[in-house]
């Protein structure tokens, strides 16, 4: 157990739709990733918040949006759904800022049909 | 752009064997992962270099700055060892994220 806690775990929807993914970092780190797995592209870093501010940003959609809380816990928004955002997508969390040691949490899986 | 290069794309050896996975880049960098994605999907972060070598337990993890490359070995392969191992490279100055390699798919067979 990595100490990091993703919600939903599988989640189905349709073209257009909305959806927001949690992460619930471990206990005392500070920095969020977000990462998306896809069959043809792999894992692509998409975006970092540390301690409620946005550190670093990859390649994430202008469709998709992420907020870190005051809790430190994050939430991924996925809008305007299209078939090529079905990914698993994780969240990891740090102690630092910079990359240190990296705890992941077991992934969405977004299906959209 | 960082261009991340493993080898092999597919590796199955037999238990017992000594495995070795490899990983070269183009650019400088701060940091490089190693991480194990088993068939679940679960992601376990196993090492992060910044020079030299680390062991824990039989995966050794070695990087060669200079020479822009990192090997992942496993001594005494099982087939719980069976997995996806991607390595993931940090440029530094935080102001980008990982950038993953295209990872090794390793079947140990017993």
């Amino acid at each position: 157990d990595s100490g990091v806690t993703q919600t939903p775990k599988h989640l189905i929807t349709a073209t257009g739709q909305r959806v927001t993914l949690r992460c619930s970092p471990r206990s005392g780190d500070l920095s969020v990733y977000w990462y998306q797995q896809s069959l043809d592209q792999g894992l692509q870093f998409l975006i970092q918040y540390y301690n409620g501010e946005e550190r670093a940003k990859g390649n994430i959609l202008e469709r998709f949006s992420a907020q870190q809380f005051p809790d430190l816990h994050s939430e991924l928004n996925l809008s305007s759904l299209e078939l090529g955002d079905s990914a698993l997508y994780f969240c990891a969390s740090s102690a630092s800022g910079d990359t240190g040691e990296l705890f992941f949490g077991e992934g969405s899986r977004l299906t959209v049909l | 752009k960082n261009e991340v290069e493993q080898s092999p794309q597919n590796l199955t050896a037999q238990e017992g064997e000594f495995i070795t996975i490899n990983c070269s880049y183009s650019v400088g960098i701060s940091a490089l992962h190693w991480l194990q994605q088993h068939p679940g999907g679960g992601i376990v972060s196993l090492f992060m270099l910044s020079s030299g070598k680390k062991k824990h337990g039989r995966l050794i993890a070695t990087i060669n700055i200079q020479e822009k490359h990192s090997s992942l070995h496993i001594t005494a392969s099982h087939p719980r060892d069976s997995a996806v191992y991607i390595c993931a490279l940090y440029s530094g100055g935080g102001a980008d994220g990982l950038t993953f390699g295209k990872g090794t798919h390793l079947i140990i067979q017993p």
